[in-house]
């Protein structure tokens, strides 16, 4: 398709697994943001990418959260030993370049973590 | 002062009505300024981006007051379409955290 795509959409796991979270931004997109959203709230910036690099990953909440992307393109987001507190929606975006203020979204992936 | 501040409503107008946001920001050295629509459950897209001198699309005008520090959205003649949550992003110039920095978004419930 020639949206974002994430996946799963939804995620059910338990305290202490690990999760994977995956984006396949928009070809020829060079940077990759990744958000989460907790109910009622706004967006949290995580983490962005200008092609395979990570500038600023200083919105990580802590370091059981980790990101890549590779090839310039599909980019994971991983999330070890999940804490109930984790639970959100984890939106990525992407834009033709970094500093392009219009973003596109995903449908993001619903995280819930029991 | 927080970074980008909203009031986050809910506004309750009727169709027809004229209804208006506004959005603060704390960073005087700001640049970029935009309005993203989320709807429900749905993931946020861009409406409008906010120009100095200000700028019409069709029923809605963005305004942009650097001396206060503040940013305006109108919609004029809203609709049941235009229901959504309204959300302010100030692009953080210069600065790390991916630029971009939403506020928590006014809610908007247009009624029949």
């Amino acid at each position: 398709g020639a949206g974002v795509s994430q996946s799963p959409s939804n995620k059910v796991t338990e305290k202490g697994k690990d999760v994977e979270l995956r984006c396949d931004p928009i070809s020829g997109h060079t940077a990759l943001y990744w958000y989460r959203q907790s109910l009622g709230q706004g967006l949290e910036f995580l983490i962005y990418f200008q092609g395979n690099s990570a500038p600023d990953k200083s919105g990580l909440p802590s370091d059981r959260f980790s990101a890549e992307r590779t090839g310039g393109s599909v980019s994971t987001l991983t999330i070890q030993r999940t804490q109930q507190e984790d639970s959100a929606v984890y939106l990525c975006a992407s834009s033709l370049q970094q500093g392009n203020e219009k973003l596109f979204f995903g449908s993001g992936t619903q995280l819930s973590v029991l | 002062r927080k970074e980008v501040e909203q009031d986050p409503g809910p506004f309750n107008v009727p169709e027809g009505a004229t209804v208006a946001f506004n959005c603060t920001y704390s960073n005087s050295a700001s640049q970029s300024f935009f309005w993203y629509r989320q709807d429900c459950r749905k993931e946020p897209k861009l409406l409008m981006s906010v120009y100095s001198s200000g700028n019409e699309d069709g029923r809605f005008t963005a305004q942009l007051n650097r001396a206060s520090q503040y940013i305006s959205l109108l919609i004029r003649d809203s609709k049941l379409s235009d229901s959504a949550t309204y959300l302010c992003v100030v692009n953080r110039d210069g600065g790390s955290q991916g630029n971009l920095i939403f506020g928590k978004g006014t809610k908007l419930s247009v009624k029949p």
